[in-house]
């Protein structure tokens, strides 16, 4: 199974800071990644697919990129909405297995 | 797209539910399926996935042999069938369409998810 190394687990930033979302892959994922934004009461959403591309409606202050099998999830200029739980999750083969989750909580 | 569970509940030890998932807003059997859990103060786990047309059922390792996962595409339906329930399966059920496959796609909409409780 990959396994897929999120960090951190818990981040705390202003409002108007870039935070940075880390994902490492355990081997190759040919770029199947995904992120997902999760808020209490909420659906669960995709953010951001095959590494960079954004989702329809999804602000541009998310990005996405990756290095070989280290893949980052940046958001820059953090807004009140964006408290949340992120997840990355690779696609590449099964099981489709996600990380751990980063709680994003603004200050 | 709208997808909308039900079925959850609180089962014991060793029981069965059916889940359900009703789709709308797009061409149901043109797409695959999953159902993601997350059990409480943890992440989300890939629980299973459906093709289309229902020939592809790949399921993780955790379920496999108890739970099922089949599709009406005649109902616009999504299920999940679980038996041999054990404590660790209690979750918020996600019911989940992939953009196109599930492998190598991504995720693009999620239900609100069904609670189920595994208790005696």
């Amino acid at each position: 199974d990959i396994q897929l190394t999120q960090s951190p687990s818990f981040l705390s930033a202003s409002v108007g800071d870039r935070v940075t979302i880390t994902c490492r892959a355990s081997q190759g994922i040919n770029n199947f990644l995904a992120w997902y934004q999760l808020k209490p009461g909420q659906a669960p959403k995709v953010l951001i697919y095959v590494v960079g591309t954004l989702q329809t409606g999804v602000p541009s202050r998310f990005s996405g990129s990756a290095s070989g099998t280290e893949f980052t999830l940046t958001i820059s200029g953090l807004q009140p909405e964006d408290s949340a739980v992120y997840y990355c999750q690779q696609l590449y083969s099964y099981p489709l297995t996600f990380g751990g989750g980063t709680k994003v909580e603004i200050k | 797209a709208q997808l909308l569970e039900s079925g959850g509940g609180l089962v014991q030890p060793g029981g069965s539910l059916r889940l359900s998932c009703t789709a709308s807003g797009f061409t149901f059997n043109n797409y695959a399926m999953a159902w993601v859990r997350q059990a409480p103060g943890k992440g989300l786990e890939w629980v299973s996935s459906i093709s289309g047309n229902a020939d592809t059922t790949p399921h993780s390792d955790s379920v496999k042999g108890r739970f099922t996962i089949s599709r009406d595409n005649s109902k616009n339906t999504l299920f999940l069938h679980m038996s041999s329930l054990r404590a660790e399966d209690a979750a918020i059920y996600y019911c989940v369409k992939c953009a196109s496959t599930c492998q190598h796609q991504w995720f693009d909409s999620w239900g609100q998810g069904t609670q189920v409780t595994v208790s005696s």
